[in-house]
């Protein structure tokens, strides 16, 4: 069976770092993109970005560029999402998905189960 | 970035009600739109994907249509395990983009 998985909730203070992460499971990890999609508390659903785990290739969304960083580890199957300073605004849960298909313009068949980021001083 | 316009963006109904979702994309996404539910807590689930193909396992009473800039979702008997919101996504263009969202409640 296809999973994600997804680290645990953090609990951070303004301008400390993060890095989360996504482990994928049952099927060719090197031959689907990663996706992350952002929820703010009680709002809609953003998409941040994919990565594609077997070379590190990325796309942002302009929203997301440069604040936050996407890459992946293929030997362990699992990519990230890191902030180098988190903001009060970076509260959110966190998804991340795999597009269906080769390729990212698909829809997300599979999605982990969430970290919830909490930046609170 | 292609706005995706969903409405309404809540909407109250009875069990066995039918009830339609209507999502207009800002420019000709042809039929690269995915429809997801998505309950309290937990992640989203694809219902339909490329405008109307129902995903494996899902029930049919779900069904989505159309093409090119507007798209429709039915739920053609609304059951109580369908109280969850609603949105949808297109794939088309990057950055991928999805609607504001649908609040289904039982009246």
């Amino acid at each position: 069976e296809v999973h994600l998985v997804q680290s645990g909730a953090e609990v951070k203070k303004p301008g400390e770092s993060l890095k989360i992460s996504c482990k994928g499971s049952g099927y060719n990890y090197n031959n689907y993109w990663v996706a992350w999609v952002r929820q703010l508390p009680g709002k809609g659903l953003e998409w941040m970005g994919v990565i594609y785990p077997d070379d590190s290739d990325t796309r942002y969304s302009p929203s997301f560029q440069g604040q936050v960083t996407m890459s992946a580890d293929k030997s362990i199957r699992t990519a990230y999402l890191e902030w180098t300073s988190l903001k009060a605004s970076d509260t959110a849960m966190y998804y991340c998905a795999r597009p269906a298909g080769g390729g990212y313009y698909h829809g997300m068949d599979v999605w982990g189960q969430g970290t919830t980021v909490t930046v609170s001083s | 970035d292609i706005q995706m316009t969903q409405s309404p963006s809540s909407l109250s109904a009875s069990i066995g009600d039918r009830l339609t979702i209507t999502c207009q994309a800002s420019q000709d996404i042809s039929n690269s739109l995915i429809w997801y539910q998505q309950k309290p807590g937990t992640a989203p689930k694809v219902l339909i994907y490329d405008a109307s193909n129902l995903e494996t396992g899902v029930p049919s009473r779900f069904s989505g249509s159309g093409s090119g800039a507007e798209f429709t979702f039915t739920i053609s008997s609304l059951q109580p395990e369908d109280i969850a919101t609603y949105y949808c996504q297109q794939y088309d263009i990057l950055p991928l983009t999805f609607g504001g969202g649908t609040k289904v409640e039982i009246k």
